[in-house]
């Protein structure tokens, strides 16, 4: 079993609509839950951070975990073209500092116009 | 700030040759590592440095050594390269998330 999972997708949603990635873990001493964006050819950028059960908003991005479930997810409102990219979920025990973080191999997004 | 920085870009070497790859960083981060990203296989760790004077091994460490010259900058290098080390090769900082360095490209023949 892979340590952290997520769908590769692709992941196909209208313009305007809502896009739902979803993560699954498997080491339940996880703390930090980190969202990542890569566009094609470039480096992944850290768009989502989350350490507590709940919700957490930044802007139309919203970071869901469920910590009993081993579940961490990204909601993408409004969904744009731009938005277009591969999403990497990624997963660590420590809180700050030095972290040793495992990575999903991603899920594609395409937003069609 | 600059963020992280990597050099070169891009590199072509044949098998049997060595290159240093090069990275600094600007945010006073103390922890910094290395990462190779190959198709399918998502990113792996190679080599991270949780503090100044500290290296350690990740997931994929064979084939590479790394320096921590000092708070700044991580090196990576490979002694003798091989084709199976042709990949996308990142470097990151950390205070209580990861930052990427833009990558290099590096294409073993």
């Amino acid at each position: 079993q892979k340590e952290v999972e997520q769908n590769s997708g692709p992941l196909s949603v209208p313009e305007g609509a809502i896009a739902s990635l979803n993560c699954t873990y498997s080491d339940r001493v996880s703390q930090s839950f980190f969202w990542y964006r890569q566009y094609s050819g470039k480096s992944p950028e850290l768009i989502m951070s989350i350490y507590s059960n709940g919700d957490k908003e930044d802007g139309r991005f919203t970071a869901q975990l469920n910590k009993a479930s081993q579940y961490v997810s990204l909601l993408i409102r409004d969904s744009q073209p731009s938005d277009s990219a591969t999403y990497l979920c990624a997963v660590t025990s420590m809180n700050t500092g030095f972290q040793k973080l495992v990575f999903g191999t991603g899920t594609r997004l395409l937003v069609s116009p | 700030n600059a963020g992280v920085t990597q050099t070169p870009k891009f590199q072509v070497l044949k098998t049997g040759q060595s290159m240093t790859l090069q990275c600094a960083q600007d945010m006073n981060h103390n922890s910094m590592y290395w990462y190779r990203q190959d198709p399918g296989m998502g990113l792996r760790l190679i080599y991270y440095s949780a503090s100044e004077g500290t290296t350690d091994k990740g997931e994929v460490p064979n084939g590479y050594n790394v320096s921590r010259l000092n708070k700044r900058e991580f090196s990576l290098r490979l002694e003798s390269a091989a084709p199976s080390q042709t990949s996308v090769y990142f470097c990151a900082s950390s205070d209580r998330g990861q930052y990427f360095g833009p990558g290099t490209r590096l294409l073993v023949l």
